[in-house]
């Protein structure tokens, strides 16, 4: 079965960086695009991107150009998001998953907390 | 971006007919899916395309609409449907979320 397994949470700094993961297994990495959510406690969901991880394509949403970076490996059937230059309002929760349009299969996500 | 609005909150007994409604800022055509999210979980797939059931979800749950006006139905509503309920679009780049909707249970 589809599994999405992610890197565990994360307490920062404001003004750092930092990469979380998501290993898939369960089905050919390299053929279904690797989606990244974003959740704020009590707020909704926003759509920050995603990777082929066959050819390394990206996309992302404009409000996060400069802010994520998303990565693959197909070695190990690993997605990563690289996020820069933190602030309070990078506090949240981080899904991967993965679909077309929709997204049948999610991580349990990486709750970032960036706090001095 | 395409803005999908929801009601915060809706309280039913068990037993009920329950609608939830989506509304989007400009067309989505069809593009528009149903997510349930129970507290400290992922979001789970119940609803794609506006009204395709998807696999495991079960039939109490419906959805419908197109254009603009969408709403996702359960039938009857047993107490595990105790949840939030996203409304999401894929016709508008970028894909949005709504903001929710609080399903209650009386």
């Amino acid at each position: 079965q589809v599994q999405l397994q992610q890197s565990g949470a994360e307490l920062v700094k404001p003004g750092s960086s930092v990469k979380i993961s998501c290993k898939a297994s369960g089905y050919t990495f390299t053929s279904y695009d690797m989606f990244w959510i974003k959740q704020q406690p009590g707020n909704g969901l926003e759509w920050i991107g995603w990777i082929y991880p066959g050819n390394g394509n990206t996309k992302y949403n404009q409000k996060f150009n400069g802010k994520a970076t998303l990565t693959a490996d197909k070695s190990s059937s690993t997605a990563y998001m690289h996020l820069s230059s933190l602030t309070s309002e990078d506090s949240a929760i981080y899904f991967c998953a993965i679909g077309g349009s929709f997204f049948e299969h999610w991580g349990q996500g990486v709750m970032v907390t960036v706090s001095s | 971006d395409t803005v999908l609005t929801q009601s915060p909150t809706l309280a039913v007994s068990p037993g009920e007919r329950v609608t939830i409604s989506c509304r989007a800022s400009e067309s989505v055509t069809t593009r528009m899916h149903w997510y349930q999210q129970k507290p400290g979980q992922q979001p789970k797939l119940l609803i794609f395309g506006a009204s395709n059931l998807e696999s495991g979800v079960p039939a109490r749950f419906s959805g419908s609409g197109s254009g603009t006006d969408f709403t996702l139905t359960i039938d009857p509503v047993e107490a595990s449907d105790t949840a939030t309920y996203f409304c999401q679009q894929s016709w508008n780049d970028p894909f949005t979320f709504g903001t929710g909707t609080k399903l209650e249970l009386k």
